[in-house]
């Protein structure tokens, strides 16, 4: 996938936080995608970052570091329904077009 | 009806057949993909249409082969699959702008005998 590092699985109970990391190649980069994946179904968007920083929603936020080549999607007052696959996917802008590529995923597991 | 749609959800075929998979989006968007999806693997991509003009073919094989006929329709022709072409097909459309997301089908579950 380009060079776009996530961990493979994470597990965290409920309620509590959780810190989904990406890393990326820099070079090309014109954006940072986060989407969340059920078992069965089709990813849905949760998070864009562009400038460095964090970006708030609700219980997540998604943090952006452009010279580092570095994300995070923070994950608070973990849900039993927040066991998914979070993908992070690294945006490029070839001659005007906007093509994502993404990671492997992460898949979350929620214990009770 | 609304979103991105994709038929068939599922489709077995036998190596020398030729089927095609159908994406239709109804959010107005000017770009569409084909990803595929396959276990313990990153979401791969096959095409881009921006503008239904043909941007992106990520060195896919030829039996794979896309057409886009306008900004709302993709198709995805195939012929004399491999086993190892069994995935799911996620299809998606966004606007051509930076912060556009990517809005994906349900996908098509192949499986190539």
């Amino acid at each position: 996938g380009q060079n776009i590092d996530q961990p493979t699985e994470m597990t965290a109970t409920e309620g509590a936080i959780v810190q989904i990391n990406c890393t990326y190649q820099t070079s090309g980069f014109n954006g940072l995608f986060w989407y969340q994946q059920h078992a069965g179904e089709a990813p849905t968007f949760l998070s864009y970052n562009v400038l460095d920083g964090l970006e708030e929603k609700g219980r997540f936020s998604s943090f952006l570091s452009r010279s580092k080549g570095y994300s995070y999607l923070l994950l608070k007052e973990l849900q039993m329904k927040d066991s998914a696959s979070y993908l992070c996917a690294r945006q490029t802008n070839p001659g005007g077009s906007y093509i994502p590529t993404f990671g492997r995923g992460t898949s979350l597991i929620v214990h009770p | 009806e609304t979103g991105v749609t994709q038929t068939p959800r599922h489709l077995v075929m036998g190596m020398t057949n030729k089927k095609s998979l159908k994406c239709e989006q109804h959010l107005g968007h000017n770009a569409m993909y084909w990803y595929k999806q396959s276990a313990k693997k990153p979401l791969e991509l096959m095409f881009v249409y921006s503008l239904e003009e043909r941007v992106e073919n990520n060195s896919v094989p030829s039996r794979f082969s896309p057409e886009c006929p306008n900004s709302s329709h993709l198709f995805l022709h195939l012929h004399t699959l491999q086993p190892e072409d069994s995935a799911l097909y996620l299809c998606a459309s966004s606007q051509v702008r930076e912060n556009s997301p990517l809005h994906f089908g349900n996908g098509t579950r192949l499986t190539v005998t």
